[in-house]
């Protein structure tokens, strides 16, 4: 039972234009969200974050929003560059303050940013 | 820092032998992780570890799969005997107890094993 789906494989945009990389979850008790990106043979690294008490967070050319009706989250990326091709995770916790929680990944989006 | 450090790279093994990945945290770190990431399902966490004691291994496949924490520099995920269907990146990663502020998990460069 996948809880954080990520339904687009792979995704091309070219330099310059926006990628909107989307995800989808199923636990409504999620409260906390992160995207990961991930060059091949590396670790996943931190991306962007944001709670559920917010709608929108931004970060130089990243900017995720959450919509917790639809329990849908995206990653805008303005303006893509090519490095910024990699595979992106989306992921998701049930948050307690003090404790580091579990995080359940979807299953990736592949970003190609073309020339 | 050195950051997440896992042994070997990569490993190919042939079917039934036992497979040892390691996996050295960031010093300070509470938490550690083990996940496996596959095509089908993306990263998938299989154990945690709060302070040296496994939290949680629901995600652990089968009794083939065992991980150990002996202290906190160091940790082990064995799977005896492998099988074809294990063969997979398998990443391990750290994270201190955040308390009301920002956490997030740091990975290694990952294990990518091949069963045979």
């Amino acid at each position: 039972d996948q809880q954080v789906k990520q339904n687009s494989p792979s995704l091309s945009v070219q330099e310059g234009r926006i990628s909107i990389l989307n995800c989808d979850y199923t636990n409504s008790m999620f409260d906390y969200f992160l995207w990961y990106k991930k060059y091949p043979a590396e670790g996943p690294t931190f991306l962007i974050s944001i709670s559920s008490i917010k709608d929108k967070n931004e970060d130089g050319r990243f900017t995720v929003f959450l919509n917790k009706s639809a329990k849908h989250l995206s990653l805008h990326i303005v303006p893509s560059q090519p490095g910024d091709s990699a595979v992106y995770f989306c992921a998701a916790s049930i948050s307690y303050t003090g404790t580091a929680s579990k995080l359940t990944f979807g299953t990736g989006t592949r970003l190609q940013v073309t020339l | 820092d050195a950051g997440v450090i896992q042994s070997p790279r990569h490993e190919v093994t042939e079917m039934g032998q036992e497979v040892t990945l390691r996996c050295k945290p960031i010093s300070g770190h509470d938490y550690l992780f083990w996940y496996r990431q596959t095509m089908m399902r993306g990263l998938e966490l299989l154990i945690y570890f709060n302070n040296n004691v496994p939290i949680d291994d629901s995600g652990m496949p089968e009794d083939r799969f065992s991980a150990k924490m002996p202290n906190a520099s160091f940790s082990t995920l064995k799977i005896q005997p492998s099988e074809p269907r294990d063969s997979a990146v398998y990443f391990c990663a750290s994270s201190r107890n955040p308390g009301t502020g920002f956490w997030g998990y740091t990975f290694g460069s990952g294990t990518r094993l091949t069963v045979v």
